[in-house]
């Protein structure tokens, strides 16, 4: 079982859906968890940070499910522009930090 | 303001040459990393630098090595490249380490024949 896990996709959506990513981890020990953005062949961008309460910024929100070992990231009314690659990234501190990255979703929105 | 800059973009090897990417930052950040990314996988972690002077052998650092000497700068060595480490090469720095934001450069492609 791969320590990250991400569903690859691609997830393809109409313009103003609402689409939902879940990425699973197998450390309890992990104590830190991102979201990035990496468009075709450029570079990953944070997105956001996702906190144990939940985070929401625009149109996007993250949530934390410790209980279930898994992050997930809701985007509403999406955007021709948020076409990309979502990354998870699942930090873990135990005698040095281990940054772990998922392989990545695939989200394709059409007009 | 640069951000992270990385030199070469693009860059083919022969089996057995060497060379040595070069990562730049600006942004006065302590930590630096060296990740490749391969099709379908996840970055992986090459080595890292928590500052001037330092390296830490990440999660694949055989094949390659590292040095720091200057707070802004961070290289990446190939001796002898092979096949398996075509890939594409991001460095990334952070300010406070593995809980903060990562800015990534632009990224090197990487083929080695």
């Amino acid at each position: 079982r791969k320590e990250v896990e991400q569903d690859p996709g691609p997830f393809n959506v109409p313009e103003g859906a609402t689409v939902a990513f879940n990425c699973t981890y197998s450390n309890s020990a992990s104590q830190s968890f991102f979201w990035y953005r990496q468009d075709c062949r450029k570079e990953p961008k944070l997105l956001m940070s996702v906190y144990s309460s939940g985070n929401e910024d625009g149109r996007f929100t993250a949530q934390l499910n410790r209980a279930s070992q898994y992050i997930s990231l809701l985007i509403r009314d999406s955007k021709l522009s948020d076409s990309a690659t979502y990354l998870c990234v699942v930090n873990t501190h135990t005698g040095g930090f281990k940054t772990i990255f998922g392989a990545g979703t695939r989200l394709f929105v059409k007009a | 303001n640069a951000g992270v800059t990385q030199t070469p973009k693009f860059r083919v090897l022969k089996t057995g040459q060497s060379m040595t990417l070069l990562c730049a930052q600006d942004m006065n950040h302590e930590y630096m990393y060296w990740y490749r990314q391969d099709p379908g996988m996840g970055l992986r972690l090459i080595h890292y630098s928590v500052g001037e002077g330092t390296t830490a052998k990440g999660e694949v650092p055989d094949g390659y090595n590292v040095s720091r000497l200057k707070k802004q700068n961070f290289l990446l060595g190939l001796e002898s490249a092979a096949p398996s480490q075509t890939s594409v090469y991001f460095c990334a720095s952070s300010y406070g380490g593995p809980n903060t934001e990562a800015f990534f450069g632009q990224g090197t492609r990487l083929t080695v024949v």
